[in-house]
């Protein structure tokens, strides 16, 4: 059975530290590891990490997958009050029919002023 | 507004009421997807429809019925449910039919919170 771990499950730190949130993965068929940011209700799409050891940059986001661990980092520099979210992974495995994306937990981020 | 929207956006039921959650993409996607989000645990896949036809249904019991008449609307039917269904039901939509790379990276809804009493 695929499966998604996140740590840590949840965070508080306050405004301008720098976060690494944590997601280690199993599954067959790998094809490619998803970062999600939901903040109140609609997860909103992040990072689609397909090949290791590049790096993906929005702004102050980043995110780098590992195919040989397993896992993947996701990395918000100079954080804002704005930053606080679930961020939630997701991995997809190889199929014929659509997206099978197997979440993780999430991580609660708490920014505070 | 993501594209996929969700009503109602907020629904309190009865175990023996037959209520529906209605999903509908303006994105011109292909498959769509019902989830469920429960409090501390990973969301869910419930169902997948691609091109209107069911590809998945995981396990889901048969008090939640899924309906997709056409490729951009999506409906759960909710009948005889338990309290513990209570959660939050995500729907999403992707781009493109399958095996394509495309069709992983999902658009969600603002997802419909259902309490059942």
């Amino acid at each position: 059975e695929d499966k998604v771990v996140q740590s840590p499950l949840s965070l508080v730190v306050h405004e301008g530290d720098t976060v690494t949130l944590n997601c280690s993965y199993e599954v067959t068929n790998f094809r490619s590891l998803l970062w999600y940011k939901q903040e109140k209700k609609a997860p909103t799409f992040l990072f689609m990490l397909t090949s290791s050891g590049i790096e993906k940059k929005s702004g102050r986001l980043s995110s780098i997958l590992d195919k040989k661990e397993l896992s993947s980092i996701l990395n918000i520099t100079a954080t804002q009050t704005g930053d606080s979210a679930i961020y939630l992974c997701a991995v997809d495995r190889e199929e014929t029919s659509g997206s099978r994306l197997t979440f993780g937990e999430g991580t609660q981020l708490t920014v505070n002023p | 507004e993501t594209g996929v929207t969700q009503t109602p956006r907020h629904l309190v039921m009865g175990m023996t009421n037959k209520k529906s959650l209605k999903c509908e993409q303006h994105l011109g996607h292909n498959a769509m997807y019902w989830y469920k989000q429960s409090a501390k645990k990973p969301l869910e896949l419930m169902f997948v429809y691609n091109f209107k036809e069911q590809t998945e249904n995981n396990s889901v019991p048969s008090r939640f019925s899924p309906e997709c008449p056409n490729s951009s609307h999506l409906f759960l039917h909710l009948h005889t449910l338990q309290p513990e269904d209570s959660a939050l039901y995500l729907c999403a939509s992707s781009q493109g039919g399958p095996g394509t790379s495309g069709a992983n990276v999902l658009t969600f809804g603002a997802g419909s919170r259902l309490t059942v009493l």
